[in-house]
């Protein structure tokens, strides 16, 4: 069974540009979440889709954003690129809820400059 | 306060030995928990969950929940240097949308010296 897959692995972009992430989930798997990680504040809750919609959304502006396509595969997008946003940004899959199992990728490595 | 405490480290230890990792939590709604290790440039892989006050054994590794005290550990019994890794505690509960979300530890960075 395949893992979770996560496009690109690293990625080096301008401040005030803008980026896209993509994650494919475990086959089957119908909730996408996403996360930022950081030295400083650790694993950060970003969203969370299920069934293309989403369902949970943590503290980030809305600068932060993403969407679930119908085969589950989910993108998040970050505009106007901050220096504060460089970061491993992680997504997990699980089947229906976050309750216990939740699998991750590899993560974006991605740094601003 | 954060939702989630636990300690950085970073930790070190004799290969062999006995490691103890704890986080402690405020949130009263938490239901689940679970422990995830970190390999160096990896995303997060799930070791153990439990949702009940005790112990629950895989192997060398023990989870271990106080929901009293609002405090988890996990003890790794005969440590060997692939353990190296940094370790996250992560809890879930019910959002106001009805669906769970994980909350987690900063993470300990554990090394086990050969």
């Amino acid at each position: 069974k395949a893992g979770v897959t996560q496009t690109p692995r690293y990625l080096i972009k301008t401040r005030g540009q803008q980026v896209t992430l993509s994650c494919s989930p475990i086959s089957g798997h119908r909730s996408v979440s996403w996360y930022q990680q950081t030295p400083g504040q650790g694993l950060q809750f970003l969203f969370e889709y299920f069934s293309e919609t989403q369902r949970n959304k943590g503290n980030f502006p809305g600068r932060f954003s993403g969407r679930q396509f119908s085969n589950s595969r989910s993108e998040m997008n970050v505009s106007t690129l901050e220096l504060g946003d460089s970061a491993l940004y992680l997504c997990a899959s699980s089947g229906e809820q976050l309750n216990t199992e939740a699998f991750f990728g590899q993560g974006t490595r991605l740094t601003v400059v | 306060q954060k939702e989630v405490e636990q300690d950085p480290g970073p930790l070190s230890v004799p290969e062999g030995a006995i490691v103890s990792l704890n986080c402690t939590y405020s949130n009263s709604a938490f239901q689940y928990f679970m422990w995830y290790r970190q390999y160096s440039r990896k995303g997060p892989e799930l070791l153990m969950y439990t949702y009940s006050s005790g112990n629950k054994e895989d192997g060398r590794f023990t989870a271990q929940v106080d929901k009293s005290s609002k405090y988890i550990s996990l003890f790794i019994r005969d440590s060997q240097p692939s353990d190296s890794a940094t370790y996250l505690c992560a809890m879930s509960a019910l959002s106001g949308a009805g669906s769970y979300q994980l909350t987690f530890g900063k993470g300990t960075k554990l090394s086990v010296i050969p």
